[in-house]
């Protein structure tokens, strides 16, 4: 069963523009990620975010977790066309006997 | 570009047959996840295998098989294939012994069935 649920489903914005996706779960968790998914293809890996951390940045991306309100959102700044794609927040709720637990993603347009 | 490869790319069965999909896994990993991803969802958990031996398993019936050997590569196995088996099937490599890992996804074998 999926335990996230990523919003908005699609979002289509301008080259340039910031595009924010939220991620909501259901159960406690040990770290969330979030990945990145071009054209049905594998997935790769964006960041992890640790349930004791707040905020995190790499690169042009910024993921916020409020584990009071079982939410996260990923931000990317100054998008571009290359970050068109399909974007995951998955969960891990430790011991990773469970693997990760993937909602069913945003997918991203950037428009040139 | 991660060090995870898959085979085959692409995959053409028929319904009852059986399939076998194959992971190597990223240099200095042990562990190998299987997931199944329907078109427009997100992957599903099938099962987990650390240092040879399965060690978690998602809602996947007893028809989907696993192997992990000694150089931490991997096999799924799908007997008794239906319609809905079609899918992306994508394998990720991690090292389970640190606290906090990231998995690094392979491209992924798409399966039909016919």
């Amino acid at each position: 069963s999926q335990q996230g649920e990523e919003d908005p489903q699609a979002l289509s914005i301008q080259e340039g523009e910031n595009a924010t996706m939220n991620c909501s779960y259901k159960t406690s968790i040990n770290n969330l990620q979030w990945y990145r998914q071009n054209s049905g293809r594998g997935l790769v890996h964006l960041i992890l975010i640790r349930s004791n951390e707040r905020e995190k940045h790499s690169g042009r991306l910024r993921v916020t977790l409020d584990t009071s309100k079982k939410s996260s959102s990923l931000l990317i700044t100054a998008s571009r066309a290359a970050d068109t794609a399909s974007y995951f927040c998955a969960t891990d709720a430790g011991g990773g006997a469970d693997g990760l637990t993937f909602g069913k993603g945003t997918h991203l347009i950037i428009q040139p | 570009e991660t060090g995870v490869t898959q085979s085959p790319t692409h995959l053409i069965k028929t319904r009852g047959q059986q399939v076998t999909l194959r992971c190597s896994s990223q240099s200095g990993h042990n562990t190998v996840s299987w997931y199944q991803q329907a078109l427009g969802q997100g992957p599903q958990f099938i099962f987990q295998y650390y240092r040879e031996e399965e060690n978690g398993r998602g809602n996947f019936p007893p028809r989907f098989s696993g192997l992990q050997f000694p150089n931490y590569s991997s096999e799924l196995n799908v007997n008794a294939l239906e319609l809905d088996d079609s899918a992306l099937y994508l394998c990720a490599s991690s090292d389970r012994d640190r606290s906090f890992y990231e998995q690094y996804f392979g491209p992924g074998t798409r399966l039909t069935v016919t």
